[in-house]
């Protein structure tokens, strides 16, 4: 099955800089690769997504790329901001989330320091 | 539109007990899936239902079931309770197999 390593468990960063997260995955076959900000006492929200066939999506201050050829792909967080403090977790799956189940990365604890 | 609900949002039971979590999925989507997150294995994928139908399953024990009503809403169940099962259980529903939307989670202490 899919195994998903996620790096690093813990990331601080000065207010105004940026955060990079990186996972890498192992079945080839997957396609759907989003990341999720889990706060405290709350589900995971979807903050951005990314498929197969493109290599990179932006979204105001996020972006994620992805490498399909080593198998990795990582979230950008530019200019960052106390609410982004947080659990991030990234994912991946194969033809269809919803049927194969996501599999996760064990989640990066995101510390904006003020 | 409303979101994903998840009743109750905490629970406690003993060992041997057996419990019942329900979840309503936005309205429209008819995938719920259930995943369970515990601090040591993180989230894992639990099971997925669509239009009453499982259409996959993790790797857990058969004492982890679920079933999925008509109107999209759906249940699961853990017979047996293991103090391992303490964990926030977690429902997401999606109508497109991919954006999958999370429930708040309900909080499971086994004593």
């Amino acid at each position: 099955g899919e195994n998903v390593e996620q790096h690093p468990s813990t990331l601080s960063v000065q207010e105004g800089d940026s955060a990079v997260i990186k996972c890498t995955y192992s079945d080839s076959a997957s396609n759907y690769f989003p990341w999720y900000k889990q706060e405290l006492g709350k589900g995971p929200q979807l903050i951005i997504d990314i498929r197969s066939n493109v290599g990179e999506k932006k979204d105001q201050r996020i972006a994620v790329t992805l490498n399909k050829t080593a198998k990795h792909f990582s979230l950008h967080i530019t200019e960052t901001q106390p609410e982004d403090s947080a659990v991030y977790f990234c994912a991946a799956s194969g033809g269809g989330g919803g049927a194969d189940g996501l599999t996760f990365g064990k989640g990066t604890h995101l510390i904006i320091q003020p | 539109k409303a979101g994903v609900t998840q009743t109750p949002r905490y629970l406690i039971k003993t060992r041997g007990q057996q419990v019942t979590l329900s979840c309503s999925p936005i309205s429209g989507h008819r995938s719920v899936s259930w995943y369970q997150q515990t601090p040591g294995q993180g989230l894992q994928f639990l099971f997925e239902y669509f239009s009453e139908t499982q259409r996959n399953k993790g790797n857990f024990p058969g004492r982890f079931s679920g079933r999925q009503f008509s109107n999209s809403r759906s249940e699961m169940n853990v017979s047996t309770l293991e103090l391992g099962d303490s964990a926030l259980y977690l429902c997401a529903s999606s109508s497109d197999l991919q954006w999958q939307y999370f429930g708040p989670g309900t909080r499971l202490t086994v004593l």
